[in-house]
C-alpha cells in the first residue's frame, strides 16, 4: 500500500523558514518523480514543485522560484521542501504527490497534507 | 501558463442522476489531462488520467473524455459518496495548473 505522510508543518512569522518532510512506503521511492502541491484555505490547488526520480531536475511554479528548494534522499525514502522567505500568501495545507504513469505529471497518490501557516 | 477553467463551478444533483462537468484549457494539451476529487478535509484522489484512462479502483461509473482544449468528466448514476469537489489538472506543461474545481452537492 502506497503511503506518504508529511511532517514539518506549523506556524512560522513572515520571513521565516521552514522544511517539510514526506516520508514514503508501499513502492519503489526512487523509481518515481515526487511533487508538493498546495492549497489555500478554501481555495484550489497549486503545484509547487517536482523532482525526478533521481533528483537530478527540479522544477518551482513562478510564485516559489528562489525561495523554496525541493530535494530528495532515496536512500531514505524522503521528499523535502526547505520554504525560505515566507510569506502570508504560503499559509495552504501542503501535500505530497507521487509521480503516475503514463506521465510523472498526473498524481496518482497523495499524502494527508500539512498546514503551514505564515503568521505573525 | 496555460490556464484551466471548468463549468459550473457547482452543481447540486441527486442520487442517480447524471452528472457532467467540462473543463477547457486555454491552449492545446493533446490528452494530458487528469481529474481529482475531494472530499472536505481529504487529499485528492486521481480518478482519470491521460483524459479517459480510469485510475485503479475507481468505480466504472466515472468517465472522461477529450483531447486538445476540451474536457469531460461524467459521473453516471451518482452515489452518495460521489458528492465532492472535481478538480482537472493539465499535465502537458510546467507549471502544472489545475481548473478551479466544480462542487457537486445535493
Amino acid at each position: 500500500e502506497v503511503r506518504l505522510l508529511e511532517s514539518g508543518g506549523g506556524l512560522v512569522q513572515p520571513g521565516g523558514s521552514l522544511r517539510l518532510s514526506c516520508a514514503a512506503s508501499g513502492f519503489t521511492f526512487s523509481s518515481y518523480a515526487m511533487h508538493w502541491v498546495r492549497q489555500a484555505p478554501g481555495k484550489g490547488l497549486e503545484w509547487v514543485s517536482g523532482i525526478s526520480a533521481s533528483g537530478g531536475s527540479t522544477f518551482y511554479a513562478d510564485s516559489v522560484t528562489g525561495r523554496f528548494t525541493i530535494s530528495r534522499d532515496n536512500s531514505k525514502n524522503t521528499l523535502y521542501v526547505q520554504m525560505n522567505s515566507l510569506r502570508a500568501e504560503d499559509t495552504a495545507v501542503y501535500y505530497c504527490a507521487k509521480g503516475g504513469f503514463p506521465s510523472e505529471y498526473f498524481f496518482d497518490f497523495w499524502g494527508q497534507g500539512i498546514l503551514v501557516t505564515v503568521s505573525s | 501558463d496555460i490556464q484551466m477553467t471548468q463549468s459550473p463551478s457547482a452543481v447540486s444533483a441527486s442520487v442517480g442522476d447524471r452528472v457532467t462537468i467540462t473543463c477547457r484549457a486555454t491552449q492545446g494539451i493533446n490528452k494530458w489531462l487528469a481529474w481529482y476529487q475531494q472530499k472536505p478535509g481529504k487529499a485528492p484522489k486521481l480518478l482519470i488520467y491521460a483524459a479517459s484512462s480510469l485510475q485503479t479502483g475507481v468505480p466504472s461509473r466515472f468517465s472522461g473524455s477529450g483531447s486538445g482544449t476540451d474536457f469531460t468528466l461524467t459521473i453516471n448514476s451518482l452515489q452518495p459518496e460521489d458528492f465532492a469537489t472535481y478538480f482537472c489538472q493539465q499535465a502537458n506543461s510546467f507549471p502544472f495548473t489545475f481548473g478551479p474545481g466544480t462542487k457537486v452537492d445535493i
